[in-house]
C-alpha cells in the first residue's frame, strides 16, 4: 500500500483572527515570489505575488511581506474566515529559472 | 474565461493500462505545465512547454511518461504502462508568459489498482 505521507505544518485560528503563514526560502537569487491557496479537491489558486525589489504588498485582506536578509516570506490574512481554510503554498523563482519552485505548504484551519 | 480545463476529473485504471490525461490551457497563454501532487512529495513539476515546445522535461519520472502539445489549445500527458505508484493528482497549469503566475486546472485524480 501507499506509505504514510508527511504531515503539513498546520495553523489553527478562530474566525475573525488574523493569520500569519510563514515560508522560508533558500535561494538568495530568488527574485519573484507567489502565494497560492489550494482548497480541498481543487487546484492551487493565485493569491498574491511580490518581486524582490519590494518588501511589502497588499491585496484584499491579504498582505505579503518579504525579508530578503533572512530569506523569509509571510502571508498575512486579516479577519480570517472559514472560507480561508485551505493549504497555502509559497513559490519562489530565480532570474535564471523558467518557473517557480513550490514549497511544501501550510494547512490553515479556521474554526467558526 | 473558463480557466484551464482538465479531463477526466477522476480516472481509475488497472496496472499496466495506458492512461491519457488531457488539458486545455487558457486561450492566449504561451506556457503550459504538468504537475503531479502526492502527500509524500508535494507538488512536483513534470514538464514545461513554451509556445507548444517542450522546454524542460527533467521532472518526468520515467520513460513510461510522455507529454505532447500538438497545438496551443491542447496538451496530453500519457502514462504507459501505468503502475500503482503513479496514483496521484495531476495538474495542468498555464501562464501568459514564462515566469509569471500560473493558473491551475482542477486536476485529474488518478488511481492505479
Amino acid at each position: 500500500g501507499e506509505s504514510v505521507g508527511l504531515h503539513l505544518p498546520t495553523l489553527s485560528v478562530q474566525e475573525g483572527d488574523n493569520s500569519i503563514i510563514n515560508c522560508a526560502y533558500s535561494n538568495s537569487a530568488s527574485d519573484y515570489f507567489i502565494w497560492y491557496k489550494q482548497e480541498s479537491g481543487k487546484g492551487p489558486q493565485f493569491i498574491i505575488d511580490i518581486r524582490s525589489n519590494m518588501d511589502k504588498r497588499q491585496g484584499q485582506r491579504v498582505t505579503v511581506l518579504l525579508n530578503k536578509t533572512v530569506k523569509h516570506l509571510s502571508l498575512q490574512i486579516a479577519a480570517t474566515q472559514p472560507g480561508d481554510s485551505a493549504v497555502y503554498f509559497c513559490a519562489e523563482k530565480s532570474g535564471g529559472s523558467y518557473i517557480p519552485t513550490f514549497g511544501r505548504g501550510t494547512s490553515l484551519i479556521v474554526h467558526p | 474565461d473558463a480557466g484551464v480545463i482538465q479531463s477526466p476529473r477522476h480516472e481509475v485504471t488497472e496496472m499496466g493500462q495506458e492512461v491519457t490525461l488531457r488539458c486545455k490551457p487558457i486561450s492566449g497563454h504561451n506556457s503550459l505545465f504538468w504537475y503531479r501532487q502526492t502527500m509524500m512529495r508535494g507538488l512536483e513539476l513534470l514538464i514545461y512547454f513554451n509556445n507548444n515546445v517542450p522546454i524542460d522535461d527533467s521532472g518526468m519520472p520515467e520513460d513510461r511518461f510522455s507529454a505532447k502539445m500538438p497545438n496551443a489549445s491542447f496538451s496530453t500527458l500519457k502514462i504507459q504502462p501505468s503502475e500503482p505508484r503513479d496514483s496521484a493528482v495531476y495538474f495542468c497549469a498555464s501562464s501568459l508568459a514564462t515566469g509569471q503566475q500560473a493558473f491551475f486546472g482542477q486536476g485529474t485524480r488518478l488511481t492505479v489498482v
